[in-house]
């Protein structure tokens, strides 16, 4: 099982539409959990950290259920500039290092 | 500030060549990290230094590829001996190193192209 998993997508959806991304992870030690965003052949830029009281910044709004080792992410009032991949991130207990899934594509259109 | 910095930002070898990948972090930062974006994959982990040392190698291949963070100067990532498979992106990320903030910031990416 790998250690963080996305759905690959594409998501395709129209301007204004909300979109729910999911992930999930294999080690139920993990303490630290991130959304970062990237865009076709540039760096990852973190979009907003994961905690169990759930946080929103906006129109994101990220969530994390311990218990079934799932964490989401919610993008209400999609533009056309929220078109990228979207990766869910972990660090293991006891590293420094960032576990990254394969990250989920969205595509918004006018 | 300036953000983390890498060049060069594209290079080209030929198999056998070496090739250096250098990454000066953000002012203030002491940690580095090394992660590699094969085509059409995730990032993956490499490695993890704080100034002279390495931290955290478990995701380094055994051989041809060495890393380095000196007290002075930027960190390098070093290939030998390039092979094709090598070509991907290389992200180098810094943190602040204090305790307990675990953010990374990346830089833009070295691209390498194997020919």
């Amino acid at each position: 099982r790998k250690e963080v998993e996305q759905d690959p997508g594409p998501f395709n959806v129209p301007e204004g539409a909300t979109v729910a991304f999911n992930c999930t992870y294999s080690n139920s030690a993990s303490q630290s959990f991130f959304w970062y965003r990237q865009d076709c052949r540039k760096e990852p830029k973190l979009l907003m950290s994961v905690y169990s009281s759930g946080n929103e910044d906006g129109r994101f709004t990220a969530q994390l259920n311990r218990a079934s080792q799932y964490i989401s992410l919610l993008i209400r009032d999609s533009k056309l500039s929220d078109s990228a991949t979207y990766l869910c991130v972990v660090i293991p207990p006891g590293f420094q290092k960032l576990v990254f899934g394969t990250g989920t594509r969205l595509l918004v259109s006018p | 500030n300036a953000g983390v910095m890498q060049n060069p930002r594209h290079l080209v070898r030929r198999r056998g060549q070496e090739a250096r990948l250098r990454c000066s972090p953000m002012k203030g930062h002491s940690h580095v990290y090394w992660y590699r974006q094969l085509p059409e994959e995730g990032l993956k982990f490499m490695v993890y230094l704080q100034k002279e040392n390495i931290i955290d190698e478990s995701g380094m291949p055994k051989e041809r590829f060495s890393a380095e963070f000196p007290k002075e100067g930027p960190s390098i990532l070093r290939i030998q001996q390039v092979v094709r498979g090598d070509s991907a992106a290389y992200f180098c990320a810094s943190s602040p190193g204090d305790r307990g903030e675990e953010t990374q910031y990346f830089g833009p990416g070295t691209r390498l192209l194997v020919l």
